[in-house]
């Protein structure tokens, strides 16, 4: 069964660093989604992206984000300036009718 | 703006049947979903249901869709201590194509 990948499975890092996580949607799927769950939450919509454009994002989708499907394969979200209440597990998604979400990263921030 | 609630904690014993709920406030949602996060896992896709249905049976799975009342139900018959984890349920559809999701419930099942 195709499947959402995502890498790496934990990214340890240091504030103010940048981080870029990266995900392999489904090849024939359409739309691809971010959202993220600190730990202990509920998890929470961040952006989807269809057409090769940003379609959606929430209030928590702010400057320091952004995404970018560079090769027409990988799906990315790319953090600027990683702030302690980034830490959370990052879930890539994607779409044609249903939804297929990957195992998640990690992002712990120290 | 949407939003999607339900109890935060479940206990039960082994072999009876769980019952958890969600409530919702999106009345264009098309679809509703459960999945199952198991700790420091992933999300679990374990069902889910057309908005025009009141009713979809999958093993021991039965989710029942209140529309009217915006509220949906996940039955789990024959609770075993491998379905212990965290229930979410989301709507997705209306005006936006995102998944929304509720708080989740624990579900805690004693041998």
């Amino acid at each position: 069964e195709p499947e959402v990948t995502q890498t790496p499975s934990h990214q340890v890092t240091q504030m103010g660093q940048e981080v870029i996580l990266r995900c392999v949607p489904i090849s024939n799927h359409l739309y691809f989604y971010w959202y993220r769950q600190i730990l202990g939450q509920k998890v929470e919509f961040l952006v989807s992206f269809y057409n090769n454009e940003i379609s959606e994002k929430s209030e928590i989708f702010d400057d320091q984000f952004s995404v970018e499907r560079p090769d027409g394969s990988n799906f990315t979200l790319k953090i600027r300036s990683t702030k302690l209440e980034d830490s959370a597990m990052y879930f890539c998604a994607s779409r044609m009718g249903g939804y297929t979400f990957g195992s998640g990263t990690r992002l712990t921030v120290v | 703006g949407e939003d999607v609630e339900q109890s935060l904690f479940l206990s039960v014993r082994e072999g009876d049947s769980s019952v958890i709920n969600c409530t919702y406030t999106d009345s264009s949602s098309t679809y509703l979903y459960w999945y199952k996060q198991e700790p420091g896992a992933g999300l679990q896709l374990l069902t889910y249901i057309f908005s025009n249905m009141d009713m979809k049976q999958d093993q021991r799975l039965t989710v029942l869709l209140n529309k009217k009342d915006k509220h949906l139900s996940l039955r789990i018959a024959d609770t075993q201590t491998g379905d212990s984890a965290i229930y979410f349920c989301a709507e997705f559809g209306g005006a936006t194509n995102k998944l929304i999701f509720g708080t989740g419930t624990l579900l805690a099942v004693q041998p």
